[in-house]
């Protein structure tokens, strides 16, 4: 296992546009997270699954942005009507036991003009 | 609510020891974990408390006061490659991850 991917690496898009980001956790574990940072911040929750159930979704997050994880296994962000304070890096992360960390991927690095 | 602080800047020297604190006030708590992440990569996982008390591996020490609201990140022997940003992070109840804003660590030689 490589560890958690991420696709694409960079996107750029223009205002208005949807955009769609994948994950694809490690095999095993069964919970996975998306973030998003901001240059100069620390990561922000979006949003939660365990296997294919979405249990939690930050209350920051618009009615544009919409996950899924229809197998439990890999997932994906759908940005809807893309703004330009959409733009940040967005982190996957995967976990089959808390206490012993979460793995984060390299990151989708959104950049909306 | 939720908030988390820590420094935003430090600096040191190479083979020094460096201090980063972190304080929390959070709705829920979990643990506390500490990241590593070099500009445009990764989070790297450092170290987790739970309990109160110092965890100690190799060059990075971790330390955990709940009743505090307190915890540190102790990096001995600094090389220039510990020149990086490390994250403080909260385990809420419902197991996402509460970050701080990171704080930027520059070693020079």
């Amino acid at each position: 296992d490589t560890g958690v991917s991420q696709d694409p690496r960079h996107k750029i898009t223009k205002r208005g546009q949807n955009v769609t980001f994948r994950c694809d956790p490690i095999s095993e574990h069964n919970r996975l997270y998306w973030y998003r940072q901001t240059l100069g911040q620390g990561p922000e929750f979006l949003t939660y699954f365990q296997n294919e159930a979405q249990l939690e979704k930050s209350r920051l997050l618009s009615d544009r942005f919409s996950a899924e994880r229809p197998k439990g296994s890999f997932s994906t962000l759908e940005i809807q009507r893309t703004e330009q304070g959409d733009s940040a890096m967005y982190l996957c992360a995967s976990t089959s036991n808390p206490s012993e960390g979460y793995t984060f991927g390299s990151g989708t690095r959104l950049t909306v003009v | 609510g939720q908030n988390i602080d820590q420094p935003t800047e430090m600096t040191a020297t190479e083979g020094a020891i460096v201090q980063i604190n972190c304080t929390y006030q959070t709705s829920g708590f979990n643990g506390l974990f500490w990241y590593q992440q070099h500009a445009g990569e990764a989070p790297t996982f450092l170290s987790y408390n739970v309990l109160d008390g110092l965890e100690e591996k190799g060059r990075f020490s971790s330390f955990l006061s709940r009743s505090k609201g307190y915890s540190y990140l102790l990096l001995k022997e600094l090389q220039m490659k510990d020149s990086a940003s490390y994250l403080c992070a909260v385990r809420h109840n419902t197991d996402k991850l509460i970050f701080g804003t990171g704080t930027r660590l520059q070693v020079f030689p």
